[in-house]
């Protein structure tokens, strides 16, 4: 068991340009979730994935932000045309089931200048 | 009013002490509850899970839960500086699969 895995580290774009995280959750877990995280705030939720299928959505996800898991594993989350708004930690996360604790990678911190 | 309320701010106690923590929730029919430790730069880390009213511990952490009063702490006993970092309470919504975080309590522990 290697833990969630998160790639890139670190992010830093211009405003404007498109990015994209990925996130590689427990093997045997099927819950997958993206959250984000500001400075000094706890971690707010973005979206939810079971298995392959994507439950629930945060109204925080506007247009520019889409998530995929196309085979039930890996991760992408994808942010186009970047805000400097958007400059935050983004967190993945995985889960047993529904009422497992999640289990958290260690991020992806995004600038965006 | 914010789902996961921790209204206090930062902590210092001094090593060997008691640090307690509060955190208040608005969802009556929540079920789960979990206390996560992060320290500056890193992620979360899960350091509780409680489920049923009452007292859970382990080691030197012991997590209370009051479902009828909606609210749940978490005790550090003998305090290390180790222990100095921001915990965050998180809630399991019902009806939906989110974990709703409050901001998070920052203790420090002095040596």
């Amino acid at each position: 068991d290697t833990g969630v895995s998160q790639d890139p580290r670190h992010k830093i774009t211009k405003r404007g340009q498109n990015v994209t995280f990925r996130c590689d959750p427990i093997s045997e877990h099927n819950r997958l979730y993206w959250y984000r995280q500001t400075l000094g705030q706890g971690p707010e939720f973005l979206t939810y994935f079971q298995n392959e299928a994507q439950l629930e959505k945060s109204r925080l996800l506007s247009d520019r932000f889409s998530a995929e898991r196309p085979k039930g594993s890996f991760s992408t989350l994808e942010i186009q045309r970047t805000e400097q708004g958007d400059s935050a930690m983004y967190l993945c996360a995985s889960s047993w089931d529904d009422n497992s604790p999640l289990h958290f990678g260690n991020g992806t911190r995004l600038t965006v200048t | 009013q914010k789902e996961v309320e921790q209204n206090s701010g930062p902590l210092s106690v001094p090593e060997g002490a008691i640090a307690s923590l509060n955190c208040t929730y608005s969802d009556r029919v929540s079920q789960s509850f979990f206390w996560y430790r992060q320290y500056s730069g890193k992620s979360p880390e899960l350091i509780m899970s409680i489920y049923s009213n009452g007292d859970k511990e382990d080691g030197r952490f012991t997590a209370q839960l009051n479902k009828a009063s909606q609210y749940v702490s978490l005790l550090i006993r003998d305090s290390q500086p180790s222990d100095s970092a921001t915990y965050l309470c998180a809630v399991k919504e019902n009806g939906n699969n989110r974990l709703a975080f409050g901001k998070g309590n920052q203790v420090v522990v002095i040596p």
